[in-house]
């Protein structure tokens, strides 16, 4: 057990659906990455959250956004659902920036949402 | 612009066998390089990383890798492979470029590991 939750673990809905997909980083750490795995994309870092605001973007869509609460929790909204978007959406969450400490890159990752688009 | 390659998507091994999983990385900057192992239907959890120092990292479930950075590579091993590390690998990279990346990881297509008895 990683420390990071995510929920729901399985979710199924239909094209042009809206969902939101929720993580709760580890005890303490203030970062927050979202990846997307795909079979044909393989994992893709899509966004990342420090301590509230958005700090590095990646190859995100712009149907899909993500916040992180004061909490620390994160959430990542998906509309204008499609088939492609079906997928593993994984969190992971570090201590901090990466920085000279080498424990700062360390990320640990939730056990994913899977979204399936009908 | 950081990628990584991972050499051959299936590998076959008898129990008991030598594990190799071959990681190249291109970097512009000095990579931080990772080995993170999915099971099924689970998440991630990371085997080994580099960052500064020994080259030579020693992981979990024992397994090692070898940062060479004249070949831009990043391979991990184990002597003796055991059932239970079926499962499908990941090499990542990451920098920190002074404020651009913020640790994300590049990862590589993963390599799926399978063990005959």
């Amino acid at each position: 057990d990683s420390g990071v939750t995510q929920t729901p673990k399985h979710l199924i809905t239909a094209t042009g659906q809206r969902v939101t997909l929720r993580c709760s980083p580890r005890s303490g750490d203030l970062s927050v990455y979202w990846y997307q795995q795909s079979l044909d994309q393989g994992l893709q870092f899509l966004i990342q959250y420090y301590n509230g605001e958005e700090r590095a973007k990646g190859n995100i869509l712009e149907r899909f956004s993500a916040q992180q609460f004061p909490d620390l929790h994160s959430e990542l909204n998906l509309s204008s659902l499609e088939l492609g978007d079906s997928a593993l959406y994984f969190c992971a969450s570090s201590v901090g920036l990466a920085g000279a400490s080498s424990s700062y890159n360390e990320q640990f990752f939730g056990p994913g949402t899977r979204l399936t688009v009908l | 612009a950081q990628s990584v390659t991972q050499l051959g998507s299936h590998v076959s091994v008898s129990e008991g066998a030598l594990v190799l999983l071959r990681c190249n990385y291109s970097s512009s900057v000095p990579p931080y390089l990772f080995w993170y192992v999915q099971y099924p239907n689970q998440g991630l959890q990371l085997l080994l990383k580099y960052t500064t120092g020994a080259t030579l990292v020693k992981g979990i479930n024992g397994f090692e890798a070898e940062f060479k950075k004249s070949e831009t590579s990043f391979h991990l091993t184990k002597p003796s492979a055991h059932m239970s590390d079926a499962a499908e690998y990941f090499c990542a990279v990451s920098y920190n470029a002074g404020g651009t990346s913020y640790g994300k990881l590049t990862f590589g297509q993963g390599t799926i590991l399978t063990v005959h008895p």
